[in-house]
């Protein structure tokens, strides 16, 4: 399974985008990269997910480099409601193993 | 949007009972999965199950635990014997593969059912 690394925590403040990079340099030739989002006393949440180049839903973008050991999630414009913790994972589809995360704190 | 369903939210339970934490997947789900989270710490891979069968499980879902998809619509966690250390928020999960094996399906996570063990 692919080790990632987040940063552990991010600082923001509202209406700014945020950008939140992994490192996944062990990274396997079918391994998909998944991001995730955590509330307190909640599940986690899909953000988004990708293989490759750019993928942009409602809600995120997520920027792969060509080589695939990074990847990047981008959030326009956050509000307050985005505090949470954002897991990065890749890996096998059947034990996704979710790291320590990022804890994103936006302020107003 | 369909949603995974977990009852109940909270249990309380004393050492040494067994727990069943009960789930309700999204319908056209074909893999389950329980995850857990001890308060603060990681969100931790328990077992995948596909087909009527464990197909994954960690080092923590020993003999004490179990699943079972007993109908067509829900999937359970029994603990058989509770320890202090098993008090933790357990997510059940559900996801659907594509049989072509060309996208990693996400899962979709329940809101969980907070275990607390005295």
């Amino acid at each position: 399974l692919a080790k990632t690394t987040q940063p552990i925590s991010m600082d923001s403040y509202e209406g700014q985008e945020v950008n939140i990079t992994c490192s996944h340099n062990n990274i396997a030739t079918n391994d998909y990269i998944t991001w995730y989002q955590q509330f307190p006393s909640q599940g986690p949440r899909f953000i988004i997910q990708g293989y490759k180049t750019k993928v942009t839903n409602e809600v995120a973008s997520l920027f792969i480099p060509a080589d695939r050991k990074s990847s990047t999630l981008s959030l326009p414009r956050v509000s307050l409601s985005d505090t949470a913790v954002y897991y990065c994972l890749v890996g096998a589809f059947q034990k996704l193993v979710f790291g320590t995360g990022t804890r994103l704190l936006v302020s107003p | 949007e369909p949603e995974v369903t977990q009852t109940p939210s909270h249990q309380v339970t004393q050492m040494g009972q067994e727990v069943i934490l009960r789930c309700v997947p999204i319908s056209n789900h074909l893999y389950f999965y329980w995850y857990r989270q001890i308060l603060g710490q990681k969100v931790e891979f328990l077992v995948s199950f596909y087909n009527n069968e464990i197909s994954e499980k960690s080092e923590i879902f020993d003999d004490q635990f179990s699943v079972e998809r007993p109908d067509g619509s829900n999937f359970t966690l029994k603990i058989r014997s509770t320890k202090l250390e098993d008090s933790a928020m357990y997510f059940c999960a559900s996801s659907v593969r594509d049989p072509g094996g060309s996208y990693n399906s996400p899962l979709h996570f329940g809101n969980g059912t907070r275990l607390t063990v005295t």
